[in-house]
């Protein structure tokens, strides 16, 4: 079956754009994660969503960055007047519930210039 | 103290030898940790769950120590293409999720 997918797969921004990261999970997985992963660091947990509802956003860096899942599947991830500190790999990861095993995605390279 | 600690490598092993990770955690009551392995440029997959009683699969071991507030991964018999970066995850509550920085282990032939 289908794994997770995000799209698009690389981003390059100029300095104060707006961008938007989608995020398809498996099918029925009700759990949904945003993490940022810096070159050479783990990941870091930006917001987890459980169907539509967005249970934890306290990852989020600034009120720049905003989430969501409004039919419980798909999720987009925006980031509005991007700045340089925002480039990083952007991973979505889907689970059936909880933390349990998570699937990621291959990531959304952003560079912001 | 950070949350979840690993020492960042590299770790340099020749292949057959038997290479250990540790990963220590502030929070007391973390319920859930996890092993998860990260190629280059790719993304993290799991690896293991950590138990409490500990657990084996295949070549690999990982065990909990609550007392200590660490976690271990044991590879056995090591191959080249155990070459990766192992990130230690713990997990406070349902919906809370931390990653260490991760462990280079590169498998010399």
């Amino acid at each position: 079956g289908a794994g997770v997918s995000q799209s698009p797969r690389y981003k390059v921004a100029k300095r104060g754009q707006d961008v938007a990261l989608r995020c398809d999970p498996i099918s029925g997985h009700v759990s949904l994660f945003w993490y940022q992963q810096a070159l050479g660091q783990g990941p870091e947990f930006l917001t987890y969503f459980q169907n539509e509802a967005q249970l934890d956003k306290s990852g989020l860096p600034s009120d720049r960055f905003f989430a969501e899942r409004p039919e419980g599947s798909v999720s987009t991830l925006k980031i509005q007047r991007t700045q340089q500190e925002d480039s990083a790999v952007y991973l979505c990861a889907s689970s059936p519930s909880g933390v349990n095993e998570q699937f990621f995605g291959p990531g959304t390279r952003l560079t912001v210039l | 103290r950070k949350e979840v600690e690993q020492d960042p490598g590299p770790f340099n092993v020749p292949e057959g030898a038997t290479v250990a990770f540790n990963c220590t955690y502030s929070n007391s009551a973390s319920q859930s940790f996890f092993w998860y392995r990260q190629d280059c440029r790719k993304e993290p997959k799991l690896l293991m769950s950590v138990y409490s009683s500990g657990n084996e699969d295949g070549r690999f071991t990982a065990q909990l120590n609550r007392a200590s507030q660490y976690i271990s991964l044991l590879i056995r018999d090591s191959k080249l293409s155990d070459s990766a970066t192992y990130l230690c995850v713990v997990s406070p509550w349902d919906d809370k999720i931390i990653f260490g920085k991760g462990t280079r282990l590169h498998i010399l032939p």
